[in-house]
């Protein structure tokens, strides 16, 4: 696609219940990461993949929390057992190749804001 | 513990006034990136630096390696530059966010 898709854009969730966010990034980067971002603040890194690998999922919180990407394309965000804290901005954003790489830009997904009541 | 430390962190300029943005950062670096995030919560990417500097329009960019450190200038700033401004530096592997900078340009 042209640019990187979220989806739903909005989730409203009870606590306790199970959500999975998911992302579509454009379609020829290999890398793709998951942010998580509450108001006011910056991104705070949860977990990224090159393709189907996953190399760093360092910033999950919890083992509540949990990413996919099987086919190296598409990746979703499940959390299970939602807790009130969760509540945040999830962003994915998608390079062409490796993290960093020169001349690459990172692009962002308008995110999916989740609130557990 | 912060790897990228942004500052001001908030800013309000008249029309027409120069603007300095300045991230700090601690890990090893592979890309740095200015981010510019609108109101209605959606980020696009102004400009990725590894060296020297960078120009684009109104904005400059320049990152000294040695020093770690980064600045972003808006020269002749106007009301519609009025967003939060995120410096992200990625170390190869992931990328670390600062915090940002609200800038506000008053008409």
């Amino acid at each position: 696609g042209a640019g990187v898709s979220q989806s739903p854009r909005y989730k409203v969730t009870k606590r306790g219940q199970d959500v999975t966010l998911r992302c579509d990034p454009i379609s020829s980067h290999a890398t793709l990461y998951w942010y998580q971002q509450a108001l006011g603040q910056g991104p705070e890194f949860l977990t990224y993949f090159n393709y189907e690998a996953q190399p760093d999922k360092s910033g999950l919180p919890s083992d509540r929390f949990s990413a996919e990407r099987p086919e190296g394309s598409i990746s979703t965000l499940t959390i299970q057992r939602t807790e009130q804290r969760d509540s945040a901005m999830y962003r994915c954003a998608s390079l062409t190749t490796g993290g960093g790489s020169k001349g690459n830009t990172i692009y962002f997904g308008e995110g999916s804001w989740l609130t557990v009541v | 513990k912060n790897e990228v430390e942004q500052s001001p962190q908030n800013l309000t300029a008249q029309e027409g006034e120069f603007i300095t943005i300045n991230c700090s950062y601690s890990v090893g670096i592979s890309a740095l990136h200015w981010l510019q995030q609108h109101p209605g919560g959606g980020i696009v990417s102004l400009f990725m630096l590894s060296s020297g500097k960078k120009k684009h329009g109104r904005l400059i960019a320049t990152i000294n390696i040695q020093e770690k450190h980064s600045s972003l200038h808006i020269t002749a700033s106007h009301p519609r530059d009025s967003a939060v401004y995120i410096c992200a530096v990625g170390d190869g592997n992931q990328f670390y966010f600062g915090t940002g900078t609200s800038l506000t340009v008053i008409p």
